[in-house]
């Protein structure tokens, strides 16, 4: 079973310039998760989708940063303008979202750093 | 608001030794699980524990859940370097449709040889 792809690994650019994440989840899964983890800490919670909605975007700075998943499959994040404290790693999760009591487990993809000069 | 506290933030022991590591909140959670996360990778899930006073051992790792199920400790024995990394605790409540995890902060383990 492949896993959650994300690309690029990688990014360097400097503030105020524009950059795009882009995650495919694991195929089936109807829950997509955009975390944003600084060096050394926890996974912050970007967004989550069920489907192509929107279930919760509470801590998504709104006024840089804007996501999609277009036909409820793969998905873009994207930070425009970029400031010096979105220096990061984002990771892309992605879980099953059976019904009942279960926690769902997450899967992650292996991030993509991002640099910003 | 939920939080999560872990402890120690840090750690780093010799190849062997034991260590206990903590995560501890003032709310109640219907679940628990640990992560573990080595550089340049996602976090990958490593238990859930769901029961108050729950206790399952994934070979050199023994996780516990809290009786009042709101706090958790994940012990392991004779520390292997290839424990090494960041260690995670989120968790989660049952109750209403968005069952959105609440994370740790994290205790970043380095196990020298």
């Amino acid at each position: 079973e492949a896993g959650v792809a994300q690309s690029p690994r990688y990014k360097i650019i400097e503030k105020r310039q524009s950059v795009a994440f882009w995650c495919n989840p694991i195929s089936g899964h109807a829950t997509l998760y955009w975390y944003q983890q600084i060096l050394g800490q926890g996974p912050k919670l970007l967004i989550q989708f069920q489907n192509n909605g929107v279930v919760d975007d509470s801590q998504l700075p709104k006024d840089r940063f804007s996501a999609e998943r277009l036909k409820g499959v793969d998905s873009t994040l994207k930070i425009q303008p970029a400031k010096l404290e979105d220096s990061a790693v984002y990771l892309c999760a992605s879980s099953l979202r059976t019904s009942g009591r279960s926690t769902d487990t997450q899967y992650f993809g292996p991030g993509t750093r991002l640099t910003v000069l | 608001t939920q939080l999560l506290e872990q402890s120690p933030q840090f750690l780093s022991i010799q190849e062997g030794e034991n260590l206990t590591v903590y995560c501890n909140s003032s709310s109640v959670f219907s679940s628990l699980q640990w992560y573990r996360q080595e550089p340049g990778e996602g976090p990958v899930l490593l238990v859930t524990v769901v029961t108050g006073g729950e206790v399952k051992k994934l070979k050199r790792l023994t996780f516990q859940f809290g009786d009042a199920r709101k706090d958790s400790s994940l012990h392991i024995t004779a520390a292997q370097t290839g424990d090494t990394g960041l260690y995670l605790c989120a968790g989660a409540n049952h109750a209403g449709n968005n069952r959105k995890l609440i994370w740790g902060l994290g205790t970043s383990l380095a196990v020298n040889p």
